[in-house]
């Protein structure tokens, strides 16, 4: 079985541009989680879809975005970017809920000039 | 907030000799611990994870336990080998949602041969 793909793996942009990064679950997976990985701050969540709905949500600012799409593909957007949003995205897959174990993808490396 | 404290940040061990990285946290809601592990240009993997029902697991050289009532959990690897080496993350859920991790800062282990 496949695991979680993300595109691309690595992206350039400079400050004030948007950007938006691809995550496929492992198939059967329903739900999609968005980590913000850097040296400062760590892993730090970002927000959780469940069926096309936000489930959960961190506490980033609301230049932060995403969805899900109904084959449980999602995106997640960053508007405005800022030098501190340089950092590794993770995107992780589960199941459902409840007990289900998640599953890290690669990563997308985001540098922001 | 909540809050995930790992310890310590940095470990060296020589080949064969065992490895103990230790976690507090401090949501009393939390009921999922998860272990990952990551090396290098690749996004966490999961190794092993523990529910508050259980207080201790084993598969094969990797155990973690569990104390809900002074809330920490541990993660001990024995007969430690150069490719267990990497970055060592603990993590537990956010008022029993799985699909929202608060994560440690990381241990990295170094396996000297």
């Amino acid at each position: 079985k496949a695991g979680v793909t993300q595109t691309p793996r690595y992206l350039i942009k400079t400050r004030g541009q948007q950007v938006t990064l691809s995550c496929s679950p492992i198939s059967g997976h329903r739900s999609v989680s968005w980590y913000q990985q850097t040296p400062g701050q760590g892993l730090q969540f970002l927000f959780e879809y469940f069926s096309e709905t936000q489930r959960n949500k961190g506490n980033f600012p609301g230049r932060f975005s995403g969805r899900q799409f109904s084959n449980s593909r999602s995106e997640m957007n960053v508007s405005t970017l800022e030098l501190g949003d340089s950092a590794l995205y993770l995107c992780a897959s589960r199941r459902s809920g409840g007990t289900d174990t998640q599953y890290f993808g690669p990563g997308t490396r985001l540098t922001v000039l | 907030g909540e809050n995930v404290e790992q310890h310590p940040s940095t470990l060296s061990v020589q080949e064969g000799d065992s490895a103990v990285i230790k976690c507090t946290y401090s949501d009393s809601a939390s009921n999922y611990f998860p272990w990952y592990k990551q090396e290098l240009g690749k996004g966490p993997q999961l190794i092993i994870d523990i529910r508050s029902n259980v207080g201790e697991k084993k598969d094969q050289r990797i155990a973690v336990t569990l104390n809900k009532t002074a809330k920490h959990f541990s993660l001990h690897i024995t007969e430690t080998q150069p490719e267990d080496s990497a970055v060592y993350f603990c993590a537990a859920s956010i008022g029993g949602s799985q699909g929202n991790l608060i994560f440690g800062k990381g241990t990295k282990l170094s396996v000297k041969p």
